[in-house]
């Protein structure tokens, strides 16, 4: 099976500026997660859907950063402005309804603020 | 507050011995536990896992151990292969799959021959 898609690789844009990243998840995956990795940390959550309801966006920095999940399938992450500490890798996991099966992450999208 | 702790960032072990890798926690209500492994420009990869209410589950050359008293689990790879040499990341969650995950910092694995 196609594993979750995340587009672009790479972003370099100067603060304040916005962006946007996308991410399909696997085919039939129910639950969809944004993580914010920092340099040395690990990932940390901002944002879950199920299906194209938000269950858990407590850690989301909603007066810049803003998420949808259209039709329940791929979903976008924005933010607008961008601030220098922003700079991290930005991946995207699905999960199915399967408890034996756990979160599958994509290869990420690394932003790099000027 | 970091709910998961690695607390060794980096580990360094021949070919063929063990390798062991740390997690500590501080929620009780962790019911579920992962570990995933991550190469250079590529996401996290899934390893292996263990439910709260084991204390160990192996796969193949991985072992993963729960000591729950202790709030302490372990990963242990036997024999380490060069292919090892990567960052492992131990998480955790409330929900088995349905959950958000806990990260710790990880713990960069260099095998060497």
């Amino acid at each position: 099976e196609a594993g979750v898609a995340q587009s672009p690789r790479y972003k370099i844009i100067e603060k304040r500026q916005s962006v946007a990243f996308w991410c399909n998840p696997i085919s039939g995956h129910a639950t969809l997660y944004w993580y914010q990795q920092i340099l040395g940390q690990g990932p940390k959550l901002l944002i879950q859907f199920q299906n194209n309801g938000v269950v858990d966006d407590s850690q989301l920095p909603k007066d810049r950063f803003s998420a949808e999940r259209l039709k329940g399938v791929d979903s976008t992450l924005k933010i607008q402005p961008a601030k220098l500490e922003d700079s991290a890798v930005y991946l995207c996991a699905s999960s199915s309804w399967d408890a034996n099966q756990p979160q599958h992450f994509g290869d990420g999208t690394r932003l790099s603020i000027l | 507050d970091q709910q998961v702790k690695q607390n060794s960032p980096s580990l360094s072990v021949q070919e063929g011995r063990i390798s062991i890798l740390n997690c500590d926690y501080t929620n009780s209500m962790f019911d579920y536990f992962l570990w995933y492994k991550k190469y250079p420009a590529e996401g996290p990869t899934f390893l292996i896992s263990i439910s709260s209410i084991k204390d160990k589950n192996e796969d193949g050359r991985f072992t993963v151990f729960l000591n729950k008293s202790a709030k302490h689990l372990s990963l242990h790879i036997v024999p380490s292969q060069p292919g090892d040499s990567a960052v492992y990341f131990c998480a955790a969650s409330l929900l088995r799959n349905t959950d958000k995950l806990i990260f710790g910092t990880g713990t960069r694995l260099q095998v060497f021959p």
